[in-house]
């Protein structure tokens, strides 16, 4: 199994600013991703972070907004940008290994409030 | 793109109470996990289950790819199963990605 830390474990924000959120898997890892869990609702994929080239966002999501980054195989950080009220989510990070046979595991997650 | 369903959306349980949780999906997936969270947001693998049944301690799971579908059972319910359980399938596009259900929200009472 892998351990991911993530930091903040939870912040307020105030709109308008960005915030960025740290992940750490204490495992050499394949496959890295973001997931954001809006209040009351399922998980949805943000994107795939790729080590060292450009995250693939999923539809709906953009860079602009939501620039990623994983400078090596235990790395990540997710950046929200230009914060809103409807920002307010729990992010999640996860992580595992390639291939189908890949379990995924996640972080506690990092709660933002956007006022 | 592939639906994951799951039923009861909600449920409440009497404590010492078993139940059943469903998760139906619309089309062929690489593997299948259960997860619970808790109500931090914290979420707790269960299961990594692409087939056949396994056991933890009072929670089982089995999966009937064949037929698209999943169940996890709760024997003796106890008050920190409390939570939302999630099942979530592997795509079949190799890059390992996830796809949710809507969860079922699990309350056990004293």
């Amino acid at each position: 199994s892998a351990v991911i830390s993530q930091k903040p474990s939870r912040d307020i924000c105030q709109r308008g600013t960005s915030l960025t959120i740290q992940c750490q898997v204490d495992s050499q890892v394949t496959m890295m991703f973001w997931y954001r869990q809006q209040p009351g609702q399922s998980l949805t994929l943000i994107a795939t972070a790729n080590q060292g080239s450009e995250a693939t966002y999923e539809s709906g999501f953009v860079i602009d907004k939501f620039p990623i980054s994983r400078p090596n195989l235990t790395f990540s950080t997710l950046t929200v940008s230009n914060m809103s009220p409807e920002d307010s989510s729990i992010y999640l990070c996860s992580a595992g290994g390639r291939g189908i046979t890949g379990e995924l595991f996640f972080g506690e997650g990092s709660r933002l409030t956007v006022l | 793109g592939i639906q994951v369903e799951q039923s009861p959306p909600d449920l409440i349980l009497q404590e010492g109470a078993n139940s059943t949780l469903r998760c139906n999906f619309s089309d062929s997936v690489n593997n299948l996990q259960w997860f619970h969270q808790n109500p931090w947001g914290q979420l707790i693998n269960l299961f990594y289950i692409p087939s056949g049944t396994k056991q933890n301690g009072r929670l089982s799971a089995t999966t009937v790819a064949t037929e698209r579908y999943s169940l996890l059972y709760i024997s003796s319910s106890q008050t920190t199963d409390s939570g939302v359980y999630f099942c979530a399938v592997l795509l079949l596009d190799g890059n390992n990605r996830l796809a949710f259900g809507k969860g079922n929200q699990v309350v056990v009472i004293p």
